[in-house]
């Protein structure tokens, strides 16, 4: 019964190409958010959705877009993708923006892989 | 620009010891602190937090310090078991629930 899904796990893909990533969660939370960790481990928020509507957008290359259909669920498209997109995504929820209590729940990640 | 700084990539530890996982910040206007802990394969899991206005927050066998001047926290788990052994990684949140990362310690803790 997981909380936080992310589909696919694995995705091999080829440079130019356009994909994307889902995400759910069933914790009932109001924001929901994407991560890219890095070759080098770093672990960098790129977008956050309140209510479905967008929160954070970090400097991120217009080739990503977000989309969030509703509270539950936040899909990653990525359009024309380069070899620097390779890294592991992951998607995270939380009850809210900034309560003490509102802690980020995250997925197993999404290792992409652009050859 | 990295706001978090987690400078030991990997640390080792005896079975029943002390492990001692350090963090440093940057910014002062970080409002809550957390750890996570990361097996192989797996997502992030929240471990433990504290906030900005207290300076320990115990749970366990885990207990985080944080020492505002210095902008330094760390995590101490004791006694160290070999399940223990995964990824730390410290973050510290900023406005509108954005959390910086460090990018991690490897513990290990050696039965």
């Amino acid at each position: 019964d997981t909380a936080v899904s992310q589909t696919p796990k694995y995705l091999v893909t080829q440079m130019g190409n356009d994909k994307s990533i889902k995400c759910e969660q069933n914790l009932g939370h109001d924001t929901m958010y994407w991560y890219k960790q890095d070759s080098k481990k770093f672990l960098k928020i790129m977008f956050s959705y309140n209510n479905k509507e967008l929160i954070i957008n970090e400097t991120v290359p217009n080739r990503f877009s977000p989309k969030s259909p509703d509270k539950a669920h936040l899909n990653l498209h990525i359009n024309s993708l380069e070899l620097g997109d390779s890294a592991v995504y992951f998607c995270a929820s939380s009850l809210g923006l900034a309560g003490v209590g509102d802690t980020q729940y995250f997925g197993p990640g999404t290792r992409l892989t652009v050859l | 620009d990295q706001q978090v700084k987690q400078n030991s990539p990997s640390l080792s530890v005896q079975e029943g010891r002390i492990s001692i996982l350090n963090c440093d910040y940057t910014n002062s206007m970080f409002d809550y602190f957390l750890w996570y802990k990361k097996y192989p394969a797996e997502g992030p899991t929240f471990l433990i937090s504290i906030s900005s206005i207290k300076d320990k927050n115990e749970d366990g066998r885990f207990t985080v310090f944080l020492n505002k001047s210095a902008k330094h926290l760390s995590l101490h788990i004791v006694p160290s078991q070999p399940g223990d052994s995964a990824v730390y990684f410290c973050a510290a949140r900023g406005g509108a629930n954005n959390l910086f990362f460090g990018t991690g310690t490897r513990l290990t803790v050696i039965p």
